[in-house]
């Protein structure tokens, strides 16, 4: 299985509002509604952050937001702040009863 | 409140095999129906799925690697175990576990193991 495309790097400053995309295949991200973004700081353990496309987890800020269209997932924070810097990861269920994860995308916050 | 703590060497040889266990507190194993995971990530690189268990025994594993993993459950010991055979330095990662089939809700902090001679 091959992992899901993510841009390797995003940037933009405090208050503004960033997309990250995820593209996959019809095996994967066009075939179900179970993608999900992580969040991960240095040193730490990935968090939740949306999962079932656009669902968020209690306790996670509604400045993030998930949604999808055909083979392609985004994941958008809103009113950038500088703790939201950090690698995000999307992940898709696959037609393999699988999961495959993308390469993650790094967020600076100028 | 869910806790996961992952245990077991930090230091492999290579050709050996890494054994893991995961320890799950604040909640049974084998209540609700929950799937059990395994995710390694090498330094400075992306994550990536090894595989789950659900109570009943039943694995689904990464084809990258399905021949060399096996993962297990012990609803006694509300813990599950990850083996991987024939390692070499490119199995060095940090392992997590986590609770969850398609997105995860809850993960352990993470062990270091170093494939090294």
């Amino acid at each position: 299985q091959s992992a899901l495309t993510q841009p390797a790097s995003v940037s933009g400053s405090p208050g503004q509002s960033i997309t990250i995309s995820c593209t996959g295949t019809s095996s994967d991200i066009g075939g179900y509604n179970y993608v999900s973004w992580y969040q991960q700081h240095p040193g730490k353990a990935p968090k939740l952050m949306i999962y079932d496309v656009s669902n968020r987890p209690s306790g996670v800020s509604n400045r993030f937001s998930g949604s999808k269209s055909g083979n392609t997932a985004s994941l958008t924070i809103s009113g950038l702040q500088a703790e939201d810097e950090a690698d995000y990861y999307c992940s898709s269920y696959t037609s393999s009863s699988t999961l495959v994860f993308g390469g993650g995308t790094k967020l600076t916050v100028l | 409140q869910v806790q996961l703590q992952e245990s077991g060497p930090g230091l492999v040889k290579p050709s050996q095999t890494l054994s893991l266990t995961c320890t799950v507190s604040g909640g049974s194993i084998s209540g609700g129906s929950y799937f059990w995971t395994w995710i390694r990530q090498p330094a400075g690189k992306g994550l990536e799925w090894i595989g789950r268990i659900y109570t009943s025994g039943s694995t689904n594993y990464n084809p990258s690697l399905k021949s060399r993993v096996t993962i297990s459950v012990d609803t006694s010991k509300n813990q599950f175990s990850l083996k991987l055979s024939s390692v070499t330095a490119a199995d060095t990662a940090v392992y997590y576990c986590a609770r969850g089939v398609a997105h995860f809700d809850y993960w352990g902090q993470g062990t270091l193991v170093t494939v090294s001679s």
